[in-house]
Formats: C-alpha cells, structure tokens, sequence
C-alpha cells in the first residue's frame, strides 16, 4: 500500500510564475490536508478537502492560492503570481473515513527566484 | 481555539542519555494528541498518538509519552537516545468532534544527539 505521494519534491519558479503541486492520497482514503511549512517555523493548516468538496480552507491566503480534489485524480494546490514569501514545503496528509490519524507526504519544496 | 506550546526549540544530548521533549497545549474542547518525526528533508512519520484509554503510550523505537489532563501536557521521552534518534520532532493536536481533521502543530524541537 503505497504512502502519501507528493510531486514534485522540488519546485522552482520565477516570480509571477504558477506552481501547481500535486497530491495522490493512500489508497482508501478520502480526506485531504494540505501544509506549509516556513523556515524555522512548523506547519501550518492550509485547507481540508474531501472528494469535489472543500470542507476547511480557513489556513488559506485569500489571494493567488486555490485548491481542489477532483473526483478523479490527485489533489492539487496551486499558487498563482508567486513570490518569494511563497518558498517554503508544502506537504499534503490524507486520512481514512474514520480515524484521526494523518499520513504525510515527502513533501514539495518550492523555491521562488 | 487550540495552541501547542514546544519549550525548547534545540534538545542536544549524548548518545545513549535520557532525553525529554516537552509539550504542552492549550484547548476548550476534548484533543487526540500526536507525536511526529521529521528527519531533513523528509515528510513527518507518525511516532505515537494518544485517542483515549491508558494516558500512556508507546512506540516501537523505545520513545513514550504521557497524556497528562491536569497539565494539558504530552511530553516525549526515550530513556536511552540513538544517533539515529536525531530529527525534528513536532507534538500536535486535534480536536475530536466538529467537521475538521486539521492539525494544530508545535513549532517543533531540534533533538540532537552527539557521540
């Protein structure tokens, strides 16, 4: 049963450039959390989603970032016009229909030039 | 609302030392409790969790830790520390009812371990 997979593992964009990172959650589960994390900082809640549906996105910044899980697919997290405050890890988790735990991804280490 | 609170940032220790990694949190409502680990440049592993039952709980690689109510902490022990044991190590929680599985992190503790 293959993990969380995150593509890429490293991104690197120019200013005003998209970043579109993807996330395949574990087989079986249907819920979907994407991350960030700062340097020197932990991580920090972006947006909870489920199949076709965005349940939390109370983390996210109101402007450039958006994210979705199609009903067929992996979930992508994508960041329009990017800045260099944009550089950080992205990680995605997912989670079973029951269960409170979580399971991460390697993670995308954007870098913004 | 709720808060995690890691006390130290950097935890250096000789090898084979006992090592204690503490966290506290803050919350009006019922949290799982979590423990997870994150060697350079990897995800975060799940190293224990506490959902109810016995306050104390256990991994496979000798760590532990202790739900404590009264305190509102979840500190993380090992009694004898590998080189291997070096990683970031961050406590999070979340809560148990309501529509969200979020999250809730600790900005996280450096645990570095010397020959």
């Amino acid at each position: 049963n293959a993990g969380v997979m995150q593509n890429p593992r490293h991104l690197v964009r120019r200013r005003g450039q998209e970043a579109r990172l993807r996330c395949s959650p574990m087989k079986g589960h249907s819920h979907v959390y994407w991350y960030r994390q700062l340097p020197e900082e932990g991580l920090k809640f972006m947006v909870y989603l489920q199949k076709e549906n965005i349940i939390d996105e109370s983390g996210m910044p109101k402007e450039r970032f958006s994210a979705e899980f199609p009903k067929e697919g992996p979930s992508i997290l994508r960041i329009q016009q990017v800045v260099r405050g944009d550089s950080a890890a992205y990680f995605c988790a997912s989670s079973p229909l029951t269960g409170p735990e979580a399971f991460f991804g390697q993670g995308t280490r954007l870098t913004v030039v | 609302a709720q808060s995690v609170t890691q006390l130290d940032s950097q935890v250096p220790v000789f090898e084979e030392a006992p090592v204690e990694l503490r966290c506290n949190y803050s919350s009006s409502v019922s949290v799982y409790l979590f423990w997870y680990v994150q060697y350079p440049n990897q995800g975060l592993q799940l190293l224990l969790k506490y959902l109810s039952g016995s306050t104390l709980v256990e991994s496979i690689n000798g760590f532990e830790a202790e739900f404590n109510k009264s305190q509102t902490s979840f500190h993380l022990r090992k009694p004898s520390v590998h080189i291997s044991d070096t990683a970031e190590y961050f406590c999070a929680v979340r809560p148990v009812s309501g529509n969200t599985g979020k999250l809730i992190f600790g900005q996280g503790t450096t645990l570095q371990v010397k020959p």
